[in-house]
């Protein structure tokens, strides 16, 4: 079963807005990572975030973590065509062995 | 330094069939995770080598099996294809299993099942 799941499954919008991707997951956790997948190709780590931790950055990324809810979210600033992609979220939970993903959300830039 | 590569690229099968995928990881890691990725799952985990032991299984049937050799570079192996088997199958890297987990991925294999 899928520990993580991202909200929504598939966002459009303009070249130059912000794009906002939500993660849920079910079991607390060591970490949380995102990952980004062009089209069929491997997954590129864009960031990873500690339980500890509540907010991290990386150029136009800022990801949030909220352990009481269990819940993270992906913020990618002034959105660029090349950020068109599928983005997910995976978890390594306290308890498990493995990491696991959610099922992505399809995100396409519009020029 | 060179990237989790997979080979091959492509792969078509039948019914029946079996197929071995490769995976050569970075230089320097020794655990190698495998993931099924279809449409509507997203990515399943199949299983995770470290050190040439299998550490981790996912709920998949016994037709899917894989294993790694002393240079870390592993294979998976699925038997008696099914239509259901057509996927993309990832292969990542990491360092080590430890609270970082950060894993590094091949380009994979898309398997058809004809």
């Amino acid at each position: 079963s899928q520990q993580g799941e991202e909200d929504p499954q598939a966002l459009s919008i303009q070249e130059g807005e912000n794009a906002t991707m939500n993660c849920s997951y079910k079991t607390s956790i060591n970490n949380l990572q995102w990952y980004r997948q062009n089209s069929g190709r491997g997954l590129v780590h864009l960031i990873l975030i500690r339980s500890n931790e509540r907010e991290k950055h990386s150029g136009r990324l800022r990801v949030t973590l909220d352990t009481s809810k269990k819940s993270s979210s992906l913020l990618i600033t002034a959105s660029r065509a090349a950020d068109t992609a599928s983005y997910f979220c995976a978890t390594d939970a306290i308890m498990g062995d493995k990491i696991i993903f959610g099922k992505g959300t399809r995100l396409h830039i519009l020029p | 330094k060179a990237g989790v590569t997979q080979t091959p690229r492509y792969l078509i099968k039948t019914r029946g069939q079996q197929v071995t995928l490769s995976c050569s990881p970075i230089s320097g890691h020794r655990s190698v995770s495998w993931y099924q990725q279809t449409p509507g799952q997203g990515l399943q985990f199949l299983f995770e080598y470290f050190s040439e032991t299998q550490r981790n299984k996912g709920n998949f049937p016994g037709r899917f099996s894989g294993r790694q050799f002393s240079n870390s570079r592993s294979e998976m192996n699925v038997s008696t294809l099914e239509l259901g088997d057509s996927a993309l199958y990832l292969c990542a890297s990491s360092l080590d299993w430890d609270s970082m987990g950060k894993l590094f991925f091949g380009s994979g294999t898309q398997l058809s099942v004809l």
